[in-house]
């Protein structure tokens, strides 16, 4: 069955950089794409953007550019996000899910980091 | 920047009908919006219920249908069972990139 299982909560200081990994299973990871979520306490939903694996190309989200950055490693079907200069905003649950053809339907468990000094 | 307006929240009778709605400061929602719904519980990751508009998933239940509705795009329940109260989020494409609407309440009672 398919799933995405997603690295553990973390705390960071402001200013500090974070990664989330995807590990995913159950389908062949390179005919498919990762879009990146996330949910501030209290919040909505936020697109962070998305990684096409198979080609690479990438979308990222206006709030995002610049400080987000996504990768994937085909050997070990595993997507990540990272995201620098954090900030106490960016405290929040980090989703990622599967993509393709305008299709989000799997999704991870969410990673809750927390930006704080 | 694109904003996706949808009603903050809903309440809504069991066994009756609700259409939540999901609307572009772009213009008119098509089909070409790719529209997405999702739901989300307490506490619980969303949960894919449509895609492109009006598809649904195998796990989606036959209550759940996807539409245009107007210029927007439409939710829409019947009849709603006690367990459909949850947040229900729309997602945009324009412009090769996506955007949530705020999400939509919905009470059932």
């Amino acid at each position: 069955q398919v799933q995405l299982v997603q690295s553990g909560a973390d705390v960071k200081q402001p200013g500090a950089s974070m990664r989330v990994a995807c590990k995913t299973s159950g389908y062949i990871f390179s005919n498919y794409g990762v879009t990146w979520v996330r949910q501030a306490p209290g919040q909505g939903l936020e697109w962070l953007g998305w990684i096409n694996i198979q080609s690479g190309h990438r979308n990222y989200g206006h709030n995002f550019r610049g400080r987000v950055m996504f990768t994937a490693d085909t050997s070990t079907d595993t997507a990540y996000m990272e995201l620098t200069n954090l900030r106490s905003d960016d405290t929040a649950v980090y989703y990622c899910a599967r993509d393709w053809e305008y299709n989000v339907d799997y999704w991870g468990q969410g990673t809750p980091v927390s930006v704080s000094s | 920047q694109t904003v996706v307006t949808q009603e903050p929240s809903l309440t809504v009778s069991p066994g009756g009908t609700v259409t939540l709605t999901c609307a572009s400061s772009t213009g008119a929602v098509t089909s070409g919006s790719f529209v997405n719904w999702f739901q989300q519980k307490p506490g619980q990751t969303p949960r894919s219920l449509i895609y492109k508009t009006s598809n649904k998933h195998s796990w989606t239940p036959a209550r759940f249908s996807g539409s245009l509705l107007g210029d927007k795009a439409a939710l829409t329940l019947s009849p709603v069972q006690p367990e459909d109260e949850a947040d229900y989020y729309c997602l945009f494409y324009y412009s090769n990139t996506w955007v949530f609407g705020g999400g939509t309440k919905l009470t059932v009672l």
